[in-house]
């Protein structure tokens, strides 16, 4: 199957501080990108997404950046507030499936 | 709000049992994904339905089916329930059978505890 890899399982920031996740996939065919992010007791809420053919995608104060040489996705988020505390999970779309990485928790220190 | 419908939002039952979980997908959307999360796991995908017709599968059990109903709702039954059955069940929808660009958009799950 495929693998869709987290760096850091968990990750605290001041808040006002940026905050960076980084997930590392396997499938260098897969085309399509997204980033997803669960609060406790929620499904996974859709963030931002991303295409192969793009390196960059700006959303409102999200950034995912996409470097296909080394197969590894980041998502960046500006001036962190506490509702941003949560686990965020990177999804690759690879044939017909979309495959999940395990997910970072993300902390924010008021 | 995604707009995509999961009931019950929990579920608690015995070994050996059997319970059906329902999906409604948001409006417009032809195909489901049914998810299954366990605790430090991520999610794992179990099987896919595009406008009524079984599309994918995935890690399902023999124990377990699904279907997708004419008005585009699914159901995942499960059966002969197993404490390790233990989980969060996700269900996701989008416009499209896969490949093509368009994101899923999840349910906010159904909670089942086997005890």
């Amino acid at each position: 199957g495929e693998s869709v890899g987290l760096h850091l399982p968990t990750l605290s920031v001041q808040e006002g501080d940026n905050s960076i996740i980084n997930c590392a996939y396997s499938n260098s065919a897969s085309d399509y990108f997204i980033w997803y992010k669960q609060e406790s007791g929620k499904g996974p809420q859709f963030i931002i997404d991303i295409r192969s053919n793009m390196d960059k995608r700006q959303g409102q104060r999200v950034t995912v950046l996409l470097n296909k040489t080394v197969k590894h996705l980041s998502l960046q988020i500006a001036a962190t507030q506490p509702g941003d505390s949560a686990v965020y999970f990177c999804a690759e779309n690879s044939g017909n499936q979309f495959y999940f990485g395990t997910g970072t928790s993300l902390t924010v220190i008021p | 709000d995604s707009g995509v419908t999961q009931t019950p939002k929990h579920l608690i039952t015995a070994t050996g049992q059997r319970v059906t979980l329902r999906c409604s997908p948001r409006s417009g959307d032809l195909s489901v994904y049914w998810y299954q999360q366990s605790l430090d796991q991520g999610l794992q995908f179990l099987i896919q339905y595009y406008n009524g017709e079984e599309r994918a599968k995935g890690n399902i059990l023999e124990r377990f089916s699904a279907q997708q109903f004419p008005d585009l709702h699914s159901e995942l039954n499960l059966s002969s329930l197993e404490l390790g059955d233990s989980a969060l069940y996700f269900c996701a929808s989008s416009v499209a059978a896969g490949r093509n660009g368009s994101p899923l958009h999840f349910g906010n799950g159904t909670r089942l505890t086997v005890t």
